[in-house]
C-alpha cells in the first residue's frame, strides 16, 4: 500500500527565503506526482505535475524535482513572499497495470507560513 | 480554465438523512472523483469515475454511493448520514493522466 509522507509538518520563514519542502513515498511504481496548495477553508490548486519519466518541473519561482527510485520529491519555492502561506501537499498517482486510472495517495501536508 | 464546481460551501443535515453532494466540471474530463479531508488524516478518496456510468471504489466507500449520468456531473450520495460523516468534501476531476482539478469542497456538518 503506497504512503506518502511530507516533512517538515510545518515551516516558518521570513519572507525573501529559499525553501525546500520534502516528500517521501513507498513503492516507486508511480504514473505521477503532483503538488498542490490549499489555503484555509479552500479547495486544492495544482501547482505542479511531473510525470514518473521526468526529473523536473518548473512553474514561476516553483521548482519540482522527482527522484522514483529513491521515492523522493521536493519542491523549492524561491524568494518566497507572504503570498505564499498555506498548506502544500504532495500526492502521488499509482501506475494501476501502467494505465492512468491509479489513485492519488496524498501526505498530510506541510503548512508554511512566510511572515513579512 | 477548469471549472470544477460544488452545489453547496456549508451544509447541515441531521443524522438518517439523505444528502447528495453535487459537483459539475466545464471541462469535458473523463476522470471525476470524490474525496473528504479531515484533520490528522488527510485527504482520503471515497469514489472515482473514468466513464459516464462507471465507478470504482476508492479508499474508504463505506456508507457512501455515486451516481454519474452524464459526463460533466458527478453526485456523492450519503443514504443515512451519520455524525462521523461530518468533514469536508472536495470533488476534482482530470483529463486521463493530467492533473486533477479541485472545487471549492463542501463543508457538511451532521448533527
Amino acid at each position: 500500500k503506497q504512503e506518502v509522507t511530507q516533512i517538515p509538518a510545518a515551516l516558518s520563514v521570513p519572507e525573501g527565503e529559499n525553501l525546500v519542502l520534502n516528500c517521501s513515498f513507498t513503492d516507486s511504481a508511480i504514473y505521477n506526482l503532483q503538488w498542490f496548495r490549499q489555503d484555509p477553508g479552500k479547495g486544492l490548486t495544482s501547482l505542479l505535475l511531473i510525470q514518473s519519466s521526468q526529473r523536473e518541473q518548473t512553474s514561476g519561482r516553483l521548482n519540482a524535482s522527482l527522484d522514483k527510485s529513491s521515492g523522493r520529491s521536493t519542491l523549492y519555492i524561491a524568494a518566497s513572499q507572504p503570498g505564499d502561506s498555506a498548506t502544500y501537499l504532495c500526492a502521488v498517482k499509482s501506475n494501476a497495470g501502467g494505465t492512468s486510472y491509479g489513485k492519488l495517495t496524498f501526505g498530510q501536508g506541510t503548512i508554511l507560513t512566510v511572515h513579512p | 480554465d477548469v471549472k470544477v464546481t460544488q452545489s453547496s460551501r456549508y451544509l447541515v443535515k441531521r443524522t438518517g438523512e439523505k444528502v447528495f453532494l453535487e459537483c459539475v466540471q466545464d471541462m469535458d474530463h473523463e476522470n471525476m472523483f470524490w474525496y473528504r479531508q479531515d484533520p490528522g488524516l488527510g485527504l482520503r478518496l471515497i469514489y472515482f469515475s473514468y466513464d459516464v456510468k462507471m465507478k470504482e471504489k476508492g479508499d474508504i466507500p463505506e456508507g457512501y454511493s455515486v451516481s454519474r449520468e452524464k459526463k460533466e456531473r458527478f453526485s456523492l450520495i450519503l443514504e443515512s448520514a451519520s455524525t462521523n460523516q461530518t468533514s469536508m468534501y472536495l470533488c476534482a476531476s482530470s483529463l486521463r493522466g493530467f492533473k486533477q482539478f479541485f472545487g471549492p469542497g463542501t463543508r457538511l456538518t451532521v448533527l
